[in-house]
């Protein structure tokens, strides 16, 4: 069964901490993956992966793929508490189909 | 430019009414999608749309959920009969183009509780 797990399911940090969160997947004919933000509302859009090895970067977040291990890296480095969120990753694949992970929730401490 | 627009932010009903969920996409976008949240099942794709025409519907639960895009500024999820299971965050999202890579931007969400 395709699927898109998250890790970890939660992480607590104190302001100024780097963090990596971990987005695996197992799907067929794999498209794309997104990053998204969710606070207390609708999640906000990230970054869109498809190629391999290419890091995608605004301000102190960061993201690269790696379709050889079928997963993705979120990198947050000195953490506010404004990142405080779930952040979500969801995978395009067979053309038309678009599945989420479950999410991994930030909480960093001031 | 308003963004998505959900209504209604919040609905209570009891289990067995009808509910039913409305969208307005952003003007421009061609491209609508419905999503429920729920603590236990994360955020799962129901249905998409593009050009007011259903794509994939394979997310939709059951028989019980329904959705329609009459034209290209409105959309509904309806639900009928309700159950307490349907209780859940329920999103809106458009999007210019068909493509499901392109950036989407959600509405803020109807609540649902289903008593």
């Amino acid at each position: 069964e395709d699927k898109v797990v998250q890790s970890p399911l939660s992480l607590v940090v104190h302001e100024g901490d780097t963090v990596t969160l971990n987005c695996s997947y197992e799907v067929t004919n794999f498209r794309s993956l997104l990053w998204y933000k969710q606070e207390k509302k609708a999640p906000t859009f990230l970054f869109m992966l498809t190629s391999s090895g290419i890091e995608k970067k605004s301000g102190r977040l960061s993201s690269i793929l790696d379709k050889k291990e079928l997963s993705s890296i979120l990198n947050i480095t000195a953490t506010q508490t404004g990142d405080s969120a779930i952040y979500l990753c969801a995978v395009v694949y067979n053309f038309n189909k678009f599945y989420f992970g479950s999410g991994t929730k930030l909480n960093v401490k001031p | 430019d308003a963004g998505v627009i959900q209504s209604p932010r919040h609905e209570v009903t009891e289990m067995g009414q009808e509910v039913t969920l409305r969208c307005k996409p952003i003007s421009g976008h061609n491209s609508l999608f419905w999503y429920r949240q729920t603590m236990m099942r994360g955020l799962e794709l129901l249905i998409y749309f593009n050009n007011n025409v259903p794509i994939d519907d394979s997310g939709m639960p059951e028989d019980r959920f329904s959705a329609k895009m009459p034209n290209a500024s409105f959309s509904t999820l309806k639900i009928q009969p309700s159950e307490p299971r349907d209780s859940a965050v329920y999103f809106c999202a458009s999007t210019t183009t068909s493509l499901l890579t392109e950036t989407q931007y959600f509405g803020p969400g109807t609540r649902l509780l289903v008593l």
